[in-house]
């Protein structure tokens, strides 16, 4: 099977920064997106590596080790709109397709 | 604006009465998905179209099976619904197996 873990909650200051850490196990690779997600609504897109090292993208960044199986997404200037589940998902190439599997998500909850 | 649509955005059925969602899209991706999201769950993928080709996921229900008469369109018919089936149901499509996964947003089905 394939093993995506995150943190299920963590809590954070408005105006700080966050790291949510992601540790994945899986069958191949073929990159790593994270998504937020707001209660109720989908999942939109964030980031994507595929190679290691940091990619940075306004007030948000992500990095990946591909030895560790580690990724991080980061958050600086916090705002309470970020409150929301953050996903890590992996993408396993298979069979001619490329499966996306997700974490659990890590629930933020950003408080003034 | 370019989009994933689905409909509805809520849906109530009865225990064991057939029930179709909707999915359609403005962006014509090559490939379209379908997840189930349980409350407090990651997306699990349950089959995805690439063109007319129907990949299914192992350990997706037989109850669950999907139609895309064209590009633009896919359903999921939940043949016989249960409690279990309860979910949030999300579409996605991308280019390419390979790209980005655009989410849309999502139907809630509860099951009486």
């Amino acid at each position: 099977g394939q093993n995506i873990d995150q943190p299920t909650e963590m809590t954070a200051t408005e105006g700080a920064i966050v790291q949510i850490n992601c540790t994945y196990q899986t069958s191949g690779f073929n990159g790593l997106f994270w998504y937020q997600q707001h209660a109720g609504e989908a999942p939109t897109f964030l980031s994507y590596n595929v190679l290691d090292g940091l990619e940075e993208k306004g007030r948000f960044s992500s990095f990946l080790s591909r030895s560790k199986g580690y990724s991080y997404l980061l958050l600086k200037e916090l705002q309470m709109k970020d409150s929301a589940s953050y996903l890590c998902a992996v993408r396993v190439p298979g069979d001619g397709a490329n499966n996306l599997f997700f974490g659990t998500g890590t629930r933020l909850t950003v408080i003034p | 604006d370019a989009m994933v649509i689905q409909n509805p955005r809520y849906q109530v059925t009865q225990f064991g009465k057939p029930v179709t969602l909707s999915c359609s899209q403005t962006l014509n991706h090559n490939v379209m998905y379908w997840y189930q999201q349980k409350s407090s769950q990651a997306p699990k993928l349950l089959f995805h179209y690439y063109d007319k080709d129907f990949n299914n996921e192992a350990d997706t229900p037989d109850n669950f099976q999907s139609r895309r008469p064209n590009t633009s369109f896919c359903f999921l018919d939940i043949r016989s619904p249960g409690l279990g089936d309860a979910a949030m149901y999300l579409c996605a499509t991308s280019h390419g197996l390979r790209d980005e996964q655009f989410f849309g947003p999502g139907t809630r089905l509860t099951v009486l």
